[in-house]
């Protein structure tokens, strides 16, 4: 079946540094969702992209899909302890009624 | 946004013993409901696919007879895990597509299930 791996797995920065998670399936992306879990708590929606190639950004997140829909990246510019928590790609289809296949996440923590 | 809850958030049980989790959609109608484990540190797992009014999809692995799924409206969907064994314990994670089709899934806050 597919796999959605993400690398890295964890993520140790500094504040004020960048940050960057990798999205890589064993098969072509129908749509790419990301994800942010906090700590304890539950996931919540970020984006989605939909096209090959597509690059959207949110104040300091930068989203991309790659032009073969197999990856796709999150970048966080000047990193802030808000952004602590576990980030998530999923693979969404084009069905309402149809499944995520969930990335492996990665956790990021913030040095102060 | 659109909220979904689950009820409990937390709940501790003996073996052997049945426990039914609650996921409601509060603001929205969802014609699809889906249900998640989450070990500590680690993806959400799909367990199921829970359909208002039929029978739920669940995936490869997942004992049906075990999480027993109800979807009844558009907006409850229910969770039961009988028999509960230690190996159960977990972080219980439903979400919610609203009907109108939206792609964007809301999730609820979770439940954290401890079998002793």
């Amino acid at each position: 079946g597919q796999q959605v791996m993400q690398i890295p797995q964890y993520q140790h920065v500094q504040e004020g540094e960048d940050f960057t998670t990798y999205c890589n399936s064993s098969t072509t992306l129908s749509n790419i969702q990301w994800y942010k879990q906090r700590p304890g708590g539950h996931p919540v929606f970020l984006i989605q992209l939909v096209k090959s190639g597509e690059v959207k950004k949110q104040k300091r997140l930068t989203f991309q899909f790659g032009e073969a829909k197999k990856n796709s990246s999150l970048h966080i510019t000047a990193t802030q302890t808000t952004d602590v928590g576990t980030y998530f790609c999923a693979d969404s289809p084009n069905f309402g009624n149809e499944k995520l296949t969930f990335g492996t996440g990665t956790r990021l923590t913030i040095i102060p | 946004g659109a909220v979904v809850s689950q009820h409990p958030s937390r709940v501790i049980c003996k073996s052997g013993t049945s426990v039914k989790i609650e996921c409601r959609s509060l603001d929205f109608q969802a014609t699809t409901m889906f249900w998640y484990r989450q070990f500590p540190k680690q993806s959400l797992m799909l367990m199921a696919t829970s359909n208002e009014g039929s029978k739920a999809t669940y995936e490869q692995g997942v004992e049906k007879d075990k999480f027993l799924i109800n979807h009844a409206s558009l907006t409850l969907s229910t969770l039961t895990v009988t028999s509960a064994h230690p190996e159960d314990s977990s972080f219980y994670i439903c979400s919610a597509r609203d009907r109108r089709g939206t792609y964007e899934q809301y999730f609820g806050p979770g439940t954290r299930l401890t079998v002793t």
